[in-house]
């Protein structure tokens, strides 16, 4: 089943202790892209990548870090989490870019940070 | 300035009733323009993309306005199931920043 598997569903840790949400498709989609959903913000975007080792900071990036070193799976890397950064996370992917293409998204990761 | 906006609602409306709703966006030189469907703490899923000429789905009908910037989103025969969060999403081109823009999305809830 084609799909977009981000692990884990939810996530709650501590100030300061490192922690990665993971992001994995089966498409073979070259676009991936994470977002954050906050009360009354929508979805803003964190960082997105149109390909193999190629990343971009999207709207949010401050306190993430993301790699693709394949094609299949995009990382959030939250080196050193605060509360403001309890959120909602959801991680995307899109055949070629995302302009007039169908995005694919995990079921979301629920991060608490106390 | 990049942006779009959509009235937050709710929209309460009766079973079976026709609910429309409306997504203004900034820049004139958008690309792409599509409607998700979220439901509460769930990933949004594309309902339909929408096309200069308008298009309909089943119960959906999708239209873009150029000249005013703004699309519709029109729901005829209303069911229970269309209780959701509608996204309206704009794509001005390209990845990240500048390109894919949601909206904060419009709240439908369908009252037997």
């Amino acid at each position: 089943e084609a799909q977009v598997t981000q692990n884990p569903r939810y996530l709650i840790t501590v100030t300061g202790k490192k922690l990665t949400v993971t992001c994995s498709q089966n498409m073979n989609h070259e676009y991936m892209s994470w977002y954050r959903q906050d009360p009354g913000l929508g979805l803003r975007q964190i960082y997105y990548s149109m390909n193999v080792e190629v990343t971009d900071k999207g709207d949010v990036p401050e306190g993430y870090k993301v790699s693709r070193k394949e094609k299949r799976n995009f990382p959030l890397i939250l080196e050193s989490p605060s509360p403001n950064q309890t959120s909602l996370y959801f991680c995307a992917s899109s055949p070629a870019g995302a302009a007039n293409e169908k995005l694919f998204f995990g079921s979301g990761t629920q991060l608490s940070v106390l | 300035r990049k942006e779009v906006e959509q009235d937050p609602g709710p929209f309460n409306v009766p079973e079976g009733a026709t609910v429309a709703f409306n997504c203004t966006y900034s820049n004139s030189a958008s690309q792409s323009f599509f409607w998700y469907r979220q439901d509460c703490r769930k990933e949004p899923k594309l309902l339909m993309s929408v096309y200069s000429s308008g298009n309909e789905d089943g119960r959906f009908t999708a239209q873009l306005n150029r000249a005013s910037q703004y699309i519709s989103l029109l729901i005829r025969d209303s069911k229970l199931s269309d209780s959701a969060t509608y996204l309206c999403v704009v794509n001005w081109g390209g990845g990240g920043a500048d390109g894919l823009t949601f909206g904060k999305g419009t709240h439908l809830i369908i009252q037997p």
